[in-house]
């Protein structure tokens, strides 16, 4: 039922380490994936995306890996910051065919990056 | 400040009353997007608005809810005779949409609206 799904609700990693968020998803018709990060009493703010024809996208300490075959994509941030900690949520939205460009988001991933 | 603009920030409503949140979309977007979240979830889909037109809402529930846009002032969810279930953070996105749009329909988040229902 759901076709975002983000299986670790949480994430502890060391300050300077990497961060490796995942994410699954079922519905070969999404056409883009998309990170967005919240923190608490705050809108999610938009991180980084990734087309459906790509297998990697690159933004400062950020990268996104999207492997088509396994419907999976991960979100990899190095190195990690104490600012860094949030709630991260994938999302995939469909093309111009389908949910008109809203975006279905899984549960999110607790994020927490130690001093 | 042309960012997405929720109000208001906190609710509390007593069971059977009705609930209304405001979203003033980002300078330059025309469409609109209602999520809720409830605790412990992700962000659910509820309804996409143009100016004065709804294009999705099959993420609205059938009763209770609706949400408009008219030409002139904010985008109005409404929930009538609100129950407890309708206790969560609802949160108002803004985009430019997806026509001529040749990457990600990036949507941008206001803070949101917690509604506590007692």
């Amino acid at each position: 039922d759901q076709q975002v799904k983000q299986n670790s609700p949480s994430l502890s990693v060391q300050e300077g380490r990497i961060s490796i968020l995942n994410c699954d998803y079922t519905n070969s018709m999404f056409d883009y994936f998309l990170w967005y990060k919240k923190y608490p009493a705050e809108g999610p703010t938009f991180l980084i995306s990734i087309s459906s024809i790509k297998d990697k996208n690159e933004d400062g300490r950020f990268t996104v890996f999207l492997n088509k075959s396994a419907k999976h994509l991960s979100l990899h941030i190095v190195p990690s910051q104490p600012g860094d900690s949030a709630v991260y949520f994938c999302a995939a939205q469909e093309g111009y065919g389908g949910s008109q460009g809203n975006l279905i988001f899984g549960k999110g991933t607790k994020l927490s990056v130690k001093p | 400040n042309a960012g997405v603009m929720q109000n208001p920030r906190h609710l509390v409503r007593r069971r059977g009353q009705e609930a209304r949140l405001r979203c003033s979309p980002m300078k330059g977007h025309s469409h609109v997007y209602w999520y809720r979240q409830l605790p412990e979830e992700g962000l659910k889909f509820m309804v996409y608005l143009q100016k004065e037109n709804i294009i999705d809402e099959s993420g609205m529930p059938k009763e209770r809810f609706s949400a408009e846009f008219p030409k002139e002032g904010p985008s109005i969810l409404r929930i009538q005779q609100v129950v407890r279930g309708d206790s969560a953070a609802y949160f108002c996105a803004s985009s430019r949409g997806l026509a001529g749009l040749s990457g990600a329909n990036v949507l941008t988040f206001g803070a949101g609206s917690r509604l506590t229902v007692l």
